[in-house]
Order: C-alpha cells, then structure tokens, then sequence
C-alpha cells in the first residue's frame, strides 16, 4: 500500500516570492507520482507528473518538481507566486505496475498568496 | 466543453433519501475512477469502472453505495438511505487507458448536502 503526506496544510506566501510545498510518499512498490491544484469550487487539474526519467520535471503555470528517490520526496516549487496561484494543492501518486486502481492522495496544501 | 461532466453540480437531500450522482467521461474515455473528498481532507478513492465492470471497489463502502457505467449512458454512483456522514464533494475522473501513467481528467464534482 502507499500513502502520502503533505506536511504543511497552509502555506502564506507573499506574492512575487518564491514557494515550495512539499510531499513525501511511502510505497513498497514503484510509483509514478502527480501534483494536481483545485481552485475553489472546481475539480483537479493536473500540473505535472513524474513517470521516468529527469528527476525535474516541468508543468503548467511555471510550477516544478523534483522526484527524490533517496527522501522519497516530490516538492512542488514556483520561483514566483501569483495572486492567481491561490489554491489547494494535492500531491498523489499511483502503483506503476497496473491501472486496476485509484490514485492515492495527500490532504492538500492550501497556498495563499498575500498581496 | 469536452472535459468531464458531472450533475449536479450541488445535490440537497434528507437523512434516509436516495442520492445519484451522473458522470459523463470525457469524449474517447472508457475508464471512470470515483472519488469522495471530506471537508479537509483530499480525496479518496473509490471505485473504479469500465463500460459494464467494475474493476476495482476497494474503497466503496460495504452497504449503500453502488456503481455502475452502463453501456449507454453516464456513470451513476448511488447511495441510498443518506446519513450525515455522506455529506461530502464526490469527484468522477476518466482516463484513455487504464495505464497508471495516465493522468485522470476530473470534473468540478457534486457536493451533496444531507439534512
């Protein structure tokens, strides 16, 4: 079984500053890991994934992520925040070796950009 | 739009009625993934479907939930004889392929009141 965590369930941040949230899993098994963001009273939209390859990988609205396989870490960072990125962020990853399930989710971080 | 649909969009119901959420997976897609987010919490999985099987029901409760995605026709996550403890955004997802590396395209969700 696997399970993720998100440590920090806020994270104030001015805007134009640099944010990093982070997410740590535990899986016995590989697993290939998302982040997706969910503005109020909407559903996820996916900003990125890591299936294989470059630990960094790059996503929309200039959010990143780094996969850690020694920490078991996959932090989500953004040099500069925006109003707009205000949002709940989930990070979820997903058994790599067959599709009969669902993606396992963190409680989410809830970003909030001061002005 | 051709992402995914799901009505309603809010849902009242008294303790003891009968709640049916509708799903339609995005054009081209033919596995529908549910998921149950509590206040505060991120969203768990549910159950998984293809046209007429459900392939994975892990996360569904024993008693009064049922799933189905018929033929012809939206997916449809029931719950009879609410309680207060359903009250809850369910969230309906679909993907391509059942691979694990498919990201899931969700939709804005149903929130369900129960009195």
């Amino acid at each position: 079984a696997q399970s993720v965590t998100q440590l920090d369930s806020q994270v104030p941040v001015f805007e134009e500053a640099p944010v990093e949230l982070r997410c740590n899993y535990s899986s016995s098994v590989s697993v290939y890991l998302f982040w997706y963001v969910q503005y109020p009273n909407q559903g996820l939209q996916l900003l990125l994934k890591y299936l294989s390859g470059s630990t960094l990988v790059k996503g929309i609205n200039g959010f990143e992520a780094e996969f850690n396989k020694s920490q078991t870490s996959f932090h989500l960072r953004k040099p500069s925040v925006h109003i707009s990125d205000t949002a709940e962020y989930f990070c979820a990853v997903r058994f790599s070796g067959g599709g009969a399930d669902g993606l396992t989710f963190g409680k989410g971080t809830h970003l909030i950009i001061q002005p | 739009n051709a992402g995914v649909m799901q009505n309603p969009r809010h849902l009242v119901r008294r303790r003891g009625q009968e709640a049916r959420l509708r799903c339609s997976p995005m054009k081209g897609h033919s596995h529908v993934y549910w998921y149950r987010q509590l206040p505060e919490e991120g969203l768990k999985f549910m159950v998984y479907l293809q046209k007429e099987n459900i392939i994975d029901e892990s996360g569904m409760p024993k008693e009064r939930f049922s799933a189905e995605f018929p033929k012809e026709g939206p997916s449809i996550l029931r719950i009879q004889q609410v309680v207060r403890g359903d009250s809850a955004a369910y969230f309906c997802a679909s993907s391509r392929t059942p691979d694990s590396n498919q990201p899931q395209h969700f939709g804005d969700g149903t929130r369900l009141s129960i009195l």
